[in-house]
């Protein structure tokens, strides 16, 4: 089984729509992320979590909102859904510490398509 | 703000061939820098991560060297098999709480 798993793998929604994307991890790392990418812009960091109290806004956090449920559960939720969010989306989780502890494994991602 | 970009954006080598892939960030204050591959419809796999105080990293056909002081990173794949062909990215690591900044990718086809 994957220790990152994403769901749902698909998913197309109509504007204005609230809509939710989970992120299950096996590994037992305390970090999680959330990332989209974008053709020609690369993977960008929407929102990571250092624990289940701990959470911080990335560099595209606007109309995103998360939770972590739990250490392995980490939510990211659109409270209304626009097109400019139809994306590939990314959940990742790393040890944190030093060294190789930061490398970060990332989920098989679900693509989202904002109609 | 962090930026990486990634030379060349394709490449299409025969099998067999040694090959470069290129990475250059513009703050050399980073903490580490990270190689994946990415394959379609699949996540991101981690291939090397180098520390801001080491200079290379290698594991098995692969090498990657980092040069803090000029910006700079190459990925070394020696002897490229078809299954090679990916996504391959870089990312520079600011701070220790993992943020990465990324690149746009090369896109590598080893033809057989």
């Amino acid at each position: 089984d994957a220790d990152v798993t994403q769901t749902p793998r698909n998913r197309i929604t109509k504007t204005g729509k609230r809509i939710m994307l989970e992120c299950s991890q096996t590994k037992g790392h305390d970090r999680m992320y959330w990332y989209r990418q974008d053709p020609g812009l690369g993977l960008r960091l929407i929102y990571y979590s250092f624990d289940v109290k701990d959470i911080n806004k990335g560099e595209i956090s606007d109309g995103y909102s998360v939770s972590r449920q739990a250490q392995a559960k980490f939510s990211l939720s659109l409270e209304s859904a626009i097109p400019n969010q139809t994306a590939l989306y990314f959940c990742a989780t790393s040890a944190g510490g030093t060294g190789d502890q930061e490398t970060q494994y990332f989920g098989p991602g679900t693509r989202l398509l904002v109609l | 703000k962090q930026e990486v970009t990634q030379i060349p954006a394709a490449l299409s080598v025969p099998e067999g061939e040694n090959l470069v892939l290129n990475c250059s960030f513009t703050d050399s204050a980073i903490y580490n820098l990270q190689w994946f591959r990415q394959d379609p419809g699949k996540g991101l796999t981690s291939l090397l991560l180098i520390q801001s105080s080491q200079r290379e990293q290698t594991s098995g056909r692969l090498n990657a060297s980092l040069d803090k002081s000029s910006g700079r990173s190459t990925l070394y794949i020696a002897a490229s098999q078809p299954g090679d062909s990916a996504t391959y990215l870089c990312s520079a690591g600011g701070t220790s709480y993992g943020k990465l900044t990324f690149g746009q990718g090369t896109i590598l086809t080893v033809h057989p």
